[in-house]
């Protein structure tokens, strides 16, 4: 069985500071992780996956397998970076994963001025 | 953003009827998704369909049935049966196209449903 877990709800930085918001997986195959990100009153929406290795608005991510980690990093935390931030798992057993993702529980960033 | 909609955005229920919540996408996605979203338990699959006529119950499918007749509908029935139906209730789609993007899930706006 797959799982992703946010060991916190909640996560309060001020503007300027570093911000890090945790996520762990279990999973016994290759996984593939997603960082989803939901700004008040918008829709959910992808931030980044692994897999492309890039950086979203300031954000980066790095892979740990030995870690079993998908930790999403920000070195300067902005206003506007307040939102619900849900990290996601595709398994990818047997080839298919069927796009289906296993979400974490979210964690809910404030960012203060 | 425009390209996933779901209808009505709130929807008020008196317990023991059935309601169905629409989900239409222009995307042309093969995948689509129902989840459930509760405060402090994160998105939760309710079922999924990866092409027309077919479906495939997800984590919490108990209380609820869906359809896909077509590739750009996928509507979510919750029955009587779903003993705690109020939430918000999201619905989502994938290309499945084998790319880059293929496993990238599109959400609609969301519709809350409370049982009064």
């Amino acid at each position: 069985a797959q799982r992703v877990t946010q060991p916190e709800k909640l996560l309060s930085v001020f503007k300027g500071a570093p911000v890090e918001l945790k996520c762990n997986y279990s999973y016994s195959g290759s996984p593939e992780l997603f960082w989803y990100v939901q700004y008040s009153r918008q829709r959910l929406q992808l931030l980044l996956r692994h897999i492309s290795r890039e950086s979203i608005k300031g954000f980066t991510a790095d892979l740990n397998k030995g870690e079993t980690s998908f930790h999403l990093k920000k070195p300067f935390a902005q206003e506007e970076d307040s939102a619900m931030y849900y990290c996601a798992l595709s398994g990818n057993a047997g080839g298919t994963s069927y796009g289906k993702l296993t979400f974490g529980q979210g964690t809910i960033l404030t960012v203060h001025p | 953003d425009g390209g996933i909609t779901q209808s009505p955005k709130y929807l008020f229920r008196k317990e023991g009827q059935n309601v169905t919540l629409s989900c239409e996408q222009n995307l042309n996605h093969d995948a689509m998704y129902w989840y459930r979203q509760d405060p402090g338990q994160g998105l939760r699959l309710i079922y999924y369909s990866q092409i027309v006529n077919d479906f495939q119950k997800g984590d919490i499918a108990e209380g609820y049935s869906v359809s896909r007749e077509k590739k750009e509908s996928f509507p979510l029935t919750v029955t009587s049966a779903q003993k705690n139906p109020t939430a918000f209730y999201l619905c989502a789609s994938s290309p499945l196209t084998g790319g880059i993007d293929t496993d990238t899930q599109y959400f609609g706006p969301g519709t809350r449903l409370t049982v009064l």
